[in-house]
């Protein structure tokens, strides 16, 4: 089957551990992004890439990091320079730019962080 | 900057009658359009996209949108609610060119018997 997979499904981290969250995805897609969700709000983007070995900054990236050293793997680390960690973490691909606009992004499960 | 405001946080509604939820953008440019789903605990699906093509949108399970340009609104439609569709939708906003997506804060849909 074609899809994303997120794991671990849920996750405890001790205030001052850095963590990572696995992202993968067998789409064949270029682009992969990271979204945090919160409670009563809409999801906001920490990191994207739209091509291995390169990613931006998002609208949310202080204390999280990312790597893109495949095309199929875009994990993501939450340091303990985040204040605020806990919440559900959202993976997503989308084909890539292709001149056409955004294409549709397709989202994994998602995992769900909470800090002790 | 583009931005999506969606004016209801909770919507019930009775099975078998109709759904709207409510969707207003700001884009400087012409945006795309987008409704997601997403059940408790689960990612986003996509239930329909508008990107300047017809402005009544079809989607899955039954859903539709249409994009009124002079009201700015991208209103989500359902004929009749079913109990699984009870879940949060997202109304999101994109500009052309831009791969980057802006989200509503999320509207939770409540169905009862």
């Amino acid at each position: 089957d074609g899809g994303i997979t997120q794991s671990p499904k849920y996750l405890f981290r001790k205030e001052g551990q850095n963590v990572t969250l696995s992202c993968e995805q067998n789409l064949n897609h270029d682009a992969m992004y990271w979204y945090r969700q919160d409670p009563g709000q809409g999801l906001r983007l920490i990191y994207y890439s739209q091509i291995v070995n390169d990613f931006q900054k998002g609208d949310i990236a202080e204390g999280y990091s990312v790597s893109r050293e495949k095309k199929e793997s875009f994990p993501l680390t939450v340091t303990s320079a985040q204040k605020n960690p806990t919440a559900f973490y959202l993976c997503a691909s989308s084909r890539g730019d292709r001149g056409g606009g955004p294409d549709t992004q397709y989202f994994g499960p998602g995992t769900r962080l909470t800090v002790l | 900057a583009q931005s999506v405001t969606q004016l209801d946080s909770h919507v019930s509604v009775s099975e078998g009658t109709p759904v709207l939820l409510r969707c207003n953008y700001s884009s400087s440019y012409s945006p795309s359009l987008f409704w997601y789903v997403q059940h408790p605990n689960k990612g986003l699906q996509l239930l329909l996209k508008y990107t300047s093509a017809a402005t009544l949108v079809k989607g899955i399970n039954g859903f539709e949108a249409e994009f009124k340009k002079s009201e700015t609104s991208f209103h989500l439609t359902k004929p009749s609610a079913h109990m699984s569709d009870a879940a949060e939708y997202f109304c999101v906003v994109s500009d052309t060119g831009s791969q980057k997506l802006v989200f509503g804060t999320g509207t939770r849909l409540l169905v009862s018997p």
